[in-house]
């Protein structure tokens, strides 16, 4: 069965250092990886998602994702914190599992904390 | 409309009362899903609609939750004999949910904020 880790349920970082969000993951078959994002009393927004055409992924607000097989990883990153990227990170497995249908796996969540 | 829609937004009860939630899916969606996040807490899986095929059930918590999806559209959680326990917000995403486009995204609305007294 499909699973996600994320490995730390809170980061904080300071305002222009880089932030690293990890997570791992378990799948029988070649996954569909995402990472949502959860601003304070706000819905969830895709910030990326994989789609096998590359590994290093580009999503929104300057945040990468690489996906390394080899790792099982799809960790999050950004080069520069901004204060507005304070939030909760969920990363999200999916795939078929064999059985036809398929649904979301979400982790646990990384809060992100952001300092001046 | 123009994103996944949720009625009502927050939800009080009395413990023991019957509720419902209502998730209206974007157009053209054929999967929709139920989450529940409790406080401070990741979001459980709850129940999973594609198309016509048989609902996957699996994170339902017990036999107090079901849902329906009429028409293949809007879906319907309801909770009957709440307890306290099962406040929480709940959530509904939508997806195109094609099974040969494993990486279609889901859509979520902003929840169903569920407390329980």
């Amino acid at each position: 069965a499909q699973s996600v880790t994320q490995l730390d349920s809170h980061v904080s970082v300071s305002e222009g250092t880089p932030v690293l969000l990890r997570c791992n993951y378990s799948s029988s078959y070649s996954p569909s990886l995402f990472w949502y994002v959860q601003h304070p009393n706000k819905g969830l927004q895709l910030l990326l998602k994989y789609t096998s055409a590359a590994t290093l992924v580009k999503g929104i607000n300057g945040f990468e994702a690489e996906f390394k097989k080899s790792e099982t990883s799809f960790h999050l990153t950004k080069p520069s914190a901004h204060m507005s990227d304070a939030a909760e990170y969920f990363c999200v497995v999916s795939d078929p599992g064999g059985s036809g249908t398929y649904k979301y796996i979400f982790g646990t969540g990384t809060r992100l904390k952001v300092l001046a | 409309g123009a994103g996944v829609s949720q009625s009502p937004s927050n939800k009080v009860t009395e413990k023991g009362k019957d509720v419902e939630l209502r998730c209206d899916p974007i157009s053209g969606h054929t999967a929709l899903y139920w989450y529940r996040q409790s406080l401070g807490q990741g979001l459980e899986f709850l129940i999973y609609f594609q198309g016509n095929s048989a609902p996957d059930k699996s994170g339902l918590p017990s036999d107090r939750f079901s849902a329906e999806r009429t028409g293949g559209s809007v879906s319907t959680l309801t909770i009957q004999r709440t307890q306290q326990e099962d406040s929480a917000v709940y959530l509904c995403a939508s997806s195109l949910g094609v099974y040969l486009q494993l990486n279609t995204e889901a859509f979520f609305g902003q929840g169903t904020r569920l407390t329980v007294v």
